[in-house]
């Protein structure tokens, strides 16, 4: 079985400095993941994804992502955070190692963002 | 380009009646997604559709829900006989295809509350 785990609940960073969001993952096969954010009364938008080849992952808005097999993770990152990226942030997982193509989801990261 | 869309926005009913919820993806992709989300519940899956093959009802919490996908394109999601756990925004999204890693593109949701 696949599961996504998204250990804080919510992660407060001053503007200008760097952020992290962490994810870690559980599959039986190789993983897909996937960034989203969702701002307030949006729906998902996509971030970046991890599907295979180097490890760092670059998305748009200036995020990162760093994929781990070691340490099955993929948190997300970014150098210098602004106030407008204050939003909820979700990692996701597509397991490869079973026939099933929907997205696992963690149950998100609230990103406050303080100027 | 146009994005994933979703109507009604919010829809208010009374507890026992049906509702239909109705999702238009993007242009030229073939798979497409229901997933609902709760505070309770986080995001889950519902149901995904690819092309004319046989939907995988997987998700479905039980079989008041429903789904149809009408000439590979506009989708609807019914839920009979509706109960105050159905409380939840509705999300649809849609992707190039199922296989490989691709990203799915979701709409802003529907609003779903009965009383």
């Amino acid at each position: 079985a696949q599961s996504v785990a998204q250990p804080e609940d919510q992660v407060n960073v001053a503007e200008g400095n760097p952020l992290t969001v962490k994810c870690t993952y559980s599959v039986s096969g190789n993983p897909y993941l996937f960034w989203y954010v969702q701002y307030p009364n949006r729906g998902l938008q996509f971030l970046l994804k991890y599907i295979t080849g180097d490890n760092l992952v670059k998305g748009s808005y200036g995020f990162e992502a760093e994929f781990n097999k070691s340490q099955t993770s993929f948190h997300l990152k970014k150098p210098s955070a602004l106030v407008s990226d204050s939003a909820l942030y979700f990692c996701a997982v597509r397991d490869t190692g079973n026939s099933g193509y929907a997205l696992n989801f963690g149950k998100g990261t609230s990103l406050l963002v303080t100027p | 380009g146009a994005g994933v869309s979703q109507s009604p926005s919010n829809k208010v009913t009374e507890k026992g009646k049906d509702v239909e919820l109705r999702c238009d993806p993007i242009s030229g992709h073939t798979a497409l997604y229901w997933y609902r989300q709760s505070l309770g519940q986080g995001l889950e899956f519902l149901i995904y559709f690819q092309g004319n093959s046989a939907p995988d009802k997987s998700g479905l919490p039980s079989d008041r829900f429903s789904a149809e996908r009408t000439g590979g394109s506009v989708s609807t999601l019914t839920i009979q006989r509706t109960q105050q756990e159905d409380s939840a925004v509705y999300l649809c999204a849609s992707s190039l295809a199922l296989a490989g890693g691709r990203e799915q593109y979701f709409g802003p949701g529907t609003r779903l509350t009965v009383t």
